[in-house]
C-alpha cells in the first residue's frame, strides 16, 4: 500500500518563475493539504483540497493556488518566485470528516535563487 | 500569530530515560491534538492524538497528556531509545477548521548512549 508520493524531490527555480509540485495521496484518502516548512520552523498551512474545490486556505497569497484531480491527486502552483519562497513543501492526506490524522508524504524542496 | 508553541528548541537524553517534550497553545477552539515525529529528508510521521474530551492517551512507549485549564500538552516516550532522535511537533486542529493542522516549530530530541 503506497503512502503519500510527491514529485519532484528537488528543484531549483529562479525568482520570477513558476512552479508546479505534484503530490499523489495514501490509498483510500480523499483529502489532500499543502504546508510549507522553512528552516528552523514547523510545516505552515497553505490550503486544502476536497472533491475538487479549495476548503480551507492559510495565510498565503493567491501567488499560492492549487488544483485536486477526480483521482484525488493534487498540485500546488506558485507563481511569481520570490526568495522567500524557498522551502520545503509537504503534503499531506486525509479522509475527510472521519479523522484528524494526516499523513504526510517526503516533501519537495525548492530553492528559489 | 503562533497559537502553538513549543519553547524547548532541543531536548537531550540518555538512552532508558524518560523524554517529556512540552507544548502549549493559546486558541480554546482547539479540541483535538497529534504529535508528529520527523527525521531529516522525510516527511512527518504521525505518533499519537488526543481528543479534548480525554486528559491522557497512551501508545506502547508514548503517552500524550492534556491539561485544557492550562492549555498545556506533554508527550512522554519511556524508555527512550536512540531512534527517537528526531525533531517532534505538535500540532492542533479544531471543528471549526477541520483539517488545518496548526504546528509548533518542533523539538530536537536527541537520544544518548
Amino acid at each position: 500500500d503506497a503512502g503519500v508520493t510527491q514529485s519532484p524531490t528537488h528543484l531549483i527555480k529562479t525568482r520570477g518563475q513558476q512552479v508546479t509540485l505534484r503530490c499523489s495521496p495514501k490509498s483510500g484518502h480523499d483529502t489532500v493539504s499543502w504546508y510549507q516548512q522553512a528552516l528552523g520552523q514547523g510545516p505552515q498551512f497553505i490550503f486544502q483540497y476536497y472533491e475538487e474545490e479549495e476548503r480551507q486556505r492559510g495565510n498565503f497569497p493567491d501567488r499560492f493556488s492549487g488544483h485536486q484531480f477526480p483521482n484525488y491527486s493534487s498540485e500546488l502552483n506558485v507563481n511569481a518566485l520570490l526568495l522567500g519562497d524557498s522551502a520545503l513543501y509537504l503534503c499531506a492526506s486525509s479522509v475527510q470528516g472521519i479523522s484528524y490524522e494526516q499523513y504526510f508524504g517526503p516533501g519537495t524542496r525548492l530553492t528559489v535563487t | 500569530d503562533q497559537q502553538v508553541k513549543q519553547n524547548s528548541p532541543s531536548l537531550s537524553v540518555q538512552e532508558g530515560r524518560i523524554s517529556i517534550l512540552n507544548c502549549d497553545y493559546t486558541n480554546s477552539m482547539f479540541d483535538y491534538f497529534l504529535w508528529y515525529k520527523k527525521y531529516p529528508a522525510e516527511g512527518p510521521t504521525f505518533l499519537i492524538s488526543i481528543s479534548s474530551i480525554k486528559d491522557k492517551n497512551e501508545d506502547g512507549r508514548f503517552t500524550v497528556f492534556l491539561n485544557k485549564s492550562a492549555k498545556h500538552l506533554s508527550l512522554h516516550i519511556v524508555p527512550s531509545q536512540p531512534g527517537d532522535s528526531a525533531v517532534y511537533f505538535c500540532a492542533a486542529s479544531g471543528s471549526d477548521s477541520w483539517g488545518k493542522l496548526q504546528f509548533g516549530a518542533g523539538t530536537q530530541v536527541v537520544v544518548t548512549p
